[in-house]
């Protein structure tokens, strides 16, 4: 049960846009359509920000989008904002288990 | 509004046992999945188990199978973790989440608790 690959750190200016990756198999990433994302801000419980790959939760801003091409999920933030400098972790669904990716750090320049 | 609050945390010495449980509130608890998520200090998102609305599927990372249970009760809208013989790698924050599916458990989380500390040390 190795967890999913993603990028220890990505960074960006406010306004610019930055993509997360997060990599795995054809055992979870590959083969279910249940990808999410989760940002984390220190000293805090994790936030929903993306579900079944692409989906938005209610109050989650358009900025936050999700993508997934064969055994890679993506997460992009347009228009960068302070307030989203935080850990992202993605999960995916692995038959029967969770798997979650091993966490990125964004930070705005 | 959904709220989960997670209690049984603390400090165990190696090789002993706790039991975490999590009051769940402001949704309909027996219709949807739950899970169990840590945390070690410092460190990233962990899945740790999961249980369907009924009970009828549960599944265990494969660091913790053969010692922890989940176990839940409808009636009471509780989600239960049976930890025993605990390692001092078991240390960490633990999570109760709601599955956002109905019924089945596909490993996403919409709401989440505060989490309760567990210490495993001599």
């Amino acid at each position: 049960q190795s967890a999913l690959t993603q990028p220890r750190s990505v960074s960006g200016s406010p306004g610019q846009s930055v993509t997360i990756s997060c990599t795995g198999t054809s055992s979870d990433v590959g083969g279910y359509n249940y990808v999410s994302w989760y940002q984390q801000h220190p000293g805090k419980a994790p936030k929903l920000m993306i579900y079944d790959v692409s989906k938005r939760p209610s109050g989650v801003p358009d900025r936050f989008s999700g993508s997934k091409s064969g055994n890679t999920a993506s997460l992009t933030i347009s228009g960068l904002q302070a307030e989203d400098e935080a850990d992202y972790y993605c999960c995916s669904y692995a038959g029967s288990r969770g798997v979650f990716g091993t966490g990125t750090k964004v930070t705005v320049l | 509004e959904v709220q989960l609050v997670e209690s049984g945390g603390g400090l165990v010495q190696p090789g002993r046992s706790l039991r975490l449980s999590c009051a769940a509130s402001g949704f309909t608890f027996d219709d949807y999945a739950m899970h169990w998520v840590r945390q070690a200090p410092g460190k990233g998102l962990e899945w740790v188990s999961g249980i369907s609305w009924n009970s009828g599927s549960i599944g265990y990372a494969d660091s913790v199978k053969g010692r922890f249970t989940i176990s839940r009760d409808n009636a009471k809208n509780s989600l239960y973790l049976q930890m025993n013989s605990l390692r001092a790698e078991d240390t960490a924050l633990y999570y109760c989440a709601k599955d956002t599916r109905i019924a089945v458990a596909v490993a996403q989380f919409d709401y989440w608790g505060q989490g309760t500390l567990v210490t495993v040390s001599s």
